[in-house]
């Protein structure tokens, strides 16, 4: 069985620093292109970011380019998220996808369930 | 704003089919097969229903099925069901951004 469980999440001021953690198991994490895909409150659904399954490409929403950083760690079955100068406009939950296609049209058919971020003073 | 633009509800009887639109544009959903339907319960995460417009995943009631004309794409849910009642989001591939976009998402009530 598929299994991604985020981890990380929290209260954090603006212009703080988050890194959120994905723990993957049930499939071949390394075959895989893998997504971060967030939901503010109340609201839809954004894709953030995607990479591919080692790690050579990575591919971001323009409101987080600069700030954000996805990374994976293929040994630990692992994908991460690193959020920097978070702003209140941040604050969503996060969840962790894998993606089926991947590059800039990625398809998501496995989710996690999700993990909260919160930015505010 | 969302770039492409869902009905904020919808509601069926059981037993009845019942659509959803997404309407984008030809950079989106007009111009490739790439669009995806996601079901999300509450405070559950989402579940991919239909990918490249009219597949579905292993798994996927038949019950769901996705189509296309020109730049709106259309899920059909037949014979509704009460587990049916949830919050459906499109998405597609959009050229203007090289990325995928989501709609605003449409809530399914099962009257």
């Amino acid at each position: 069985e598929v299994q991604l469980v985020e981890s990380g999440g929290g209260l954090v001021q603006p212009g703080g620093s988050l890194r959120l953690s994905c723990a993957a198991s049930g499939f071949t994490f390394s075959s895989y292109w893998m997504s971060w895909v967030r939901q503010a409150p109340g609201k839809g659904l954004e894709w953030v970011a995607n990479i591919k399954q080692d790690g050579s490409e990575k591919y971001y929403v323009d409101s987080v380019k600069g700030r954000f950083t996805i990374s994976r760690d293929n040994a630990k079955n692992s994908l991460y998220l690193q959020m920097n100068s978070l702003r209140a406009e941040d604050t969503a939950v996060y969840y962790c996808a894998r993606d089926r296609r991947g590059g800039y049209n990625p398809v998501f058919d496995y989710w996690g369930q999700g993990t909260l971020v919160t930015v505010s003073s | 704003q969302s770039a492409l633009t869902q009905p904020a509800s919808v509601s069926g009887s059981p037993g009845q089919s019942i659509t959803i639109s997404c309407t984008g544009t030809s950079s989106d959903v007009g111009g490739y097969n790439y669009v995806s339907w996601y079901q999300q319960h509450p405070g559950k995460a989402p579940k991919l229903m239909i990918y490249d417009v009219s597949n579905r995943p292993s798994g996927v009631s038949n019950r769901f099925s996705g189509s296309k004309s020109g730049n709106t794409a259309s899920l059909t849910i037949s014979g509704l069901q009460a587990e049916d009642e949830a919050d459906y989001y499109c998405s597609s591939y959009t050229s203007s951004s090289t990325s995928v976009v989501f709609g605003g998402g449409t809530k399914l009530t099962v009257l």
